[in-house]
């Protein structure tokens, strides 16, 4: 069973960066494909990119092109994702997610993280 | 406002059978797979329905998913009170290029 176990809350200001950690157990990111979602305070769920780990490169939605980035550490089984130039709207509970059938075009996820909350504050 | 059209709130009676909506468009539910979570109070969302009607291992087959056309409907027969949450659809856009989710639906029961 693969548990997804991410970094803790940040606050960062405005303009600064914030990076998110997404450990994985129970199996590797060297075949999964991880999915980043973001959850603004009593809104819904947001998509905001896919890493392919065979490739180890990753696709964003529109909205955070030039602004997210997702690298990996292999020695760790580690996923980070950095988002930068942050704004008050960027404060959200972002998650990590397991895809359950990699390599489909099904995007379903199967396995999250606990989330962690980032908050944009002056 | 979310491309994905769910009702905002249903309810129903414990034992009783209620379904959830979710309208999309030929980019998206019509042509790709439609999924499902259950997200509870301060939780992570779960994946209840995946590839438009089947069960994770572990999910209840009191919850059942159906699609047809551009439309998809999450079904929830004898509800319990530990139902009561909020559910999301999802399904990925050719167009946008994106995974798209719907704007959820809250659940009660009464």
């Amino acid at each position: 069973q693969v548990q997804l176990v991410q970094s803790g809350a940040e606050v960062k200001k405005p303009g600064a960066s914030v990076r998110v950690s997404c450990k994985a157990s129970g199996s590797t990111f060297s075949t999964t494909y991880i999915h980043w979602v973001r959850q603004a305070p009593g809104q819904g769920l947001e998509w905001m990119g896919i890493f392919y780990p065979i490739i180890g490169s990753s696709s964003y939605a529109q909205q955070f092109q030039g602004r997210v980035m997702v690298t990996r550490d292999p020695s760790t089984n580690t996923l980070y994702m950095e988002l930068s130039s942050l704004r008050y709207d960027d404060t959200a509970v972002y998650y990590c997610a397991r895809d359950k059938e990699s390599g489909s075009d099904w995007y379903s996820f199967d396995s999250w993280g606990q989330g962690s909350q980032v908050t944009v504050s002056s | 406002q979310s491309v994905l059209t769910q009702p905002p709130s249903v309810s129903e009676a414990p034992r009783q059978r209620v379904t959830i909506s979710c309208s999309g468009s030929s980019s998206n539910i019509g042509k790709n797979a439609v999924n499902w979570y259950q997200q509870l109070p301060g939780e992570a969302p779960r994946l209840l329905i995946y590839y438009n009607d089947l069960l994770p291992s572990g999910v209840s087959d009191r919850f059942s998913g159906s699609k047809s056309g551009t439309s998809a409907s999450l079904a929830i027969s004898g509800l319990q009170a530990d139902d009561e949450a909020v559910y999301y659809c999802s399904a990925w856009d050719d167009g946008l290029k994106v995974v798209l989710f719907g704007g959820g639906t809250k659940l009660t029961v009464l």
